[in-house]
């Protein structure tokens, strides 16, 4: 399984934009990128995927660089309730969700 | 419906005691997972089943022991489990042949004494 890299933690302001990187250097050309986040106390969620494109969803934005070895995903203003755990998954047409160590988000007032 | 139900929420058991941890999907997912989740470490792959067949066991301990009845209900039979067992255990499903769109339940947090 190819593998991403995130940092460990990153801090936002409250209303402000956030901007979680992710590296994939050894992704494939059929891997799509997920992203999953985990709030506290909870189940993991799915937040948005991509192939190629930048996607735009309800609850966030990915950026795909041109030569797909890294990622972003963009939550447009932070509030509270986004403080979790993200996670940036690599994955094609199977079913083994394999999460690494993720980005823990902590939002200040 | 689009939730996976897990029950119990909490549970407590003794090393020689068996029980059974339950979950539950009315989406029409085909694809169904048990995960644990051991305090601040992502969660981890244990089985995974497609069609109602196990397709994945992730080289876990027969303490384990997984059962998918019918296509919207999973189980895992627990015995003989040990102290470091204990975790949270999430359910998961999804459509077939795709890591997108799973759905978790928020778990069971087991503790062994």
């Amino acid at each position: 399984d190819a593998k991403t890299t995130q940092p460990n933690s990153m801090e936002s302001n409250e209303e402000e934009p956030v901007h979680l990187p992710c590296n994939h250097s050894t992704i494939s050309g059929t891997d799509y990128i997920h992203w999953y986040r985990q709030l506290p106390s909870q189940g993991p969620e799915y937040v948005i995927h991509g192939l190629t494109s930048n996607v735009n969803n309800r609850m966030a934005s990915l950026a795909i660089a041109e030569d797909r070895k890294s990622s972003t995903l963009i939550l447009h203003r932070a509030t509270l309730r986004d403080a979790a755990v993200y996670y940036c998954i690599l994955g094609g047409a199977t079913n083994k969700l394999i999460f690494g160590t993720g980005t823990l988000l902590a939002v200040q007032p | 419906d689009t939730e996976v139900t897990q029950t119990p929420k909490h549970l407590v058991m003794g090393m020689t005691n068996k029980k059974s941890l339950k979950c539950e999907q009315h989406m029409g997912h085909r694809a169904m997972y048990w995960y644990k989740q051991k305090a601040k470490k992502p969660p981890e792959l244990m089985f995974v089943y497609s069609y109602e067949k196990l397709s994945i066991n992730e080289s876990v301990p027969s303490r384990f022991s997984p059962e998918c009845p019918n296509s919207s209900l999973l189980n895992l039979h627990l015995h003989a489990l040990q102290p470091e067992d204990s975790a949270l255990y999430l359910c998961a499903s999804s459509q077939v042949g795709t890591v997108r769109g799973y759905t978790f339940g928020s778990g069971t947090r087991l503790t062994v004494v």
